[in-house]
């Protein structure tokens, strides 16, 4: 069985700060995918990245950056210097063989929210 | 701009009867999906398509339906058999097995 599990279920920082949401995962599979996705209050979610398992690099884009540590089955991210705007819920998610790579498996999600 | 459009945004329904939410994509891709999105419990997978004229059941498929006669269209049926439809529903494509997903804005459904 494949799991996802955000156990931050709410997070308020100053705006300004820097914020780590995490993120835990379960799968036996070897080759697997990690994805993030942020609901801001419209209700779409984006997608913000795509990590397969065999790529270990931290990426970091803007203001957010991702640590990617198979060891301990986490893929946190990091956002820097938070703003009002980065205010949503965050999900992370993946995608492995045997769960069926149709089937993706979301976390319960981090509701983030910046204050001004 | 290519994307997903649900369709309404906002529904109500009286128990026992059968709704129809829309969804449109015009990223011409092969793959659709549908989740059904309860707080504090993420997405779950509800039907999903691969190519057209053929789909299969996620995760929580029972008192719902689907069907895919074209590419660009996945409309998602809740029945009355299902018991607890009252939820925010999410489409989502994507271009190929393990690319992000593109959503939707949603469908929030309310049962009176």
């Amino acid at each position: 069985a494949q799991k996802v599990t955000q156990a931050q279920t709410e997070i308020s920082v100053v705006e300004k700060e820097d914020v780590t949401l995490d993120c835990v995962y379960e799968t036996r599979d070897t080759t697997y995918y990690l994805f993030w996705y942020k609901q801001p209050p419209s209700g779409e979610l984006v997608f913000l990245i795509r990590r397969n398992s065999f790529d270990e690099q931290n990426e970091i884009s803007g203001r957010y950056s991702w640590n990617f540590q198979k060891s301990t089955s986490s893929f946190n991210f990091t956002i820097t210097a938070s703003q009002v705007v980065d205010s949503a819920v965050y999900f992370c998610a993946l995608s492995a063989p045997s769960g069926g790579y149709q089937k993706v498996t979301f976390g319960t999600g981090t509701k983030l929210q910046v204050i001004p | 701009d290519g994307g997903i459009t649900q369709s309404p945004k906002y529904l109500f329904r009286k128990e026992g009867q059968n709704v129809t939410l829309s969804c449109e994509q015009n990223l011409n891709h092969d793959a659709m999906y549908w989740y059904r999105q309860d707080p504090g419990q993420g997405l779950r997978l509800i039907y999903y398509s691969q190519i057209v004229n053929d789909f299969q059941k996620g995760d929580i498929a029972e008192g719902y339906s689907v069907s895919r006669e074209k590419k660009e269209s996945f409309p998602l049926t809740v029945t009355s058999a299902q018991k607890n439809p009252t939820a925010f529903y999410l489409c989502a494509s994507r271009e190929r097995s393990l690319y992000g997903y593109t959503f939707g804005s949603g469908t929030r459904l309310t049962v009176v």
